[in-house]
């Protein structure tokens, strides 16, 4: 089966632009839930998506944004980029989400770059 | 609210040491803790996972045990390789954080041969 895939895997904006980053979870997974990485804050929990519904959201401005596609699919969008939004970006997919043991399966990410 | 403290090292051990990398938690009810790894340049990986208190999770030589009455959920492996160079990262989901996996800051560790 095959895993967690994240497109583009390297990306370079300049500030102010807007960029999306795309995840296609495990066939089957129907959770998809967004991090952000950063040598200084960590692993930070964005937002997540179960049936095309936003279920739980991170603290996060409202430049960041998603969505899920009846596939399971998913996007994130982050408009007006600022130099603090350089970070590897993951996804995680899980089955439900609902399940007690809340497994996930992670990408390998999308190393965004702002300059 | 819910939360995980983990020893953020970095820690740096010789190959075939014992390898203790301690992790407490903070739930209210009964969360499942997991232990991820994250080797360079790739995303993370569940290393193993208990569901509740005194399970323990073990996978590649790695172990942790689930202790309620001490919140914690130390990961330990008895004989460390270079390749178990990575980050590591302590996890819980609970119904209390509403299915969130919430991750501990990391730590990680550099095995010299």
């Amino acid at each position: 089966k095959a895993g967690v895939t994240q497109t583009p895997r390297y990306l370079i904006k300049t500030r102010g632009q807007q960029v999306t980053l795309s995840c296609s979870p495990i066939s089957g997974h129907r959770s998809v839930s967004w991090y952000q990485q950063t040598p200084g804050q960590g692993l930070q929990f964005l937002f997540e998506y179960f049936s095309e519904t936003q279920r739980n959201k991170g603290n996060f401005p409202g430049r960041f944004s998603g969505r899920q596609f009846s596939n399971s699919r998913s996007e994130m969008n982050v408009s007006t980029l600022e130099l603090g939004d350089s970070a590897l970006y993951l996804c995680a997919s899980s089955l439900t989400g609902t399940e007690r043991a809340y497994e996930q399966y992670f990408g390998p990410g999308t190393r965004l770059t702002v300059t | 609210g819910n939360s995980v403290t983990q020893m953020e090292g970095p820690v740096t051990l010789s190959e075939e040491a014992f390898l203790t990398i301690n992790c407490t938690y903070t739930a209210t009810g009964y969360p499942s803790l997991f232990w991820y790894v994250q080797y360079p340049g790739e995303g993370l990986q569940l290393l193993l996972k208990a569901t509740k208190a005194d399970d323990k999770g073990s996978n590649k030589g790695f172990e942790a045990t689930y202790r309620k009455e001490t919140t914690s959920f130390h990961l330990e492996k008895g004989s460390v390789q270079v390749s178990d160079s990575a980050v590591y990262f302590c996890a819980l989901s609970s119904k209390t954080s509403y299915d969130k996996v919430i991750f501990g800051p990391g730590t990680s560790l550099s095995v010299i041969p």
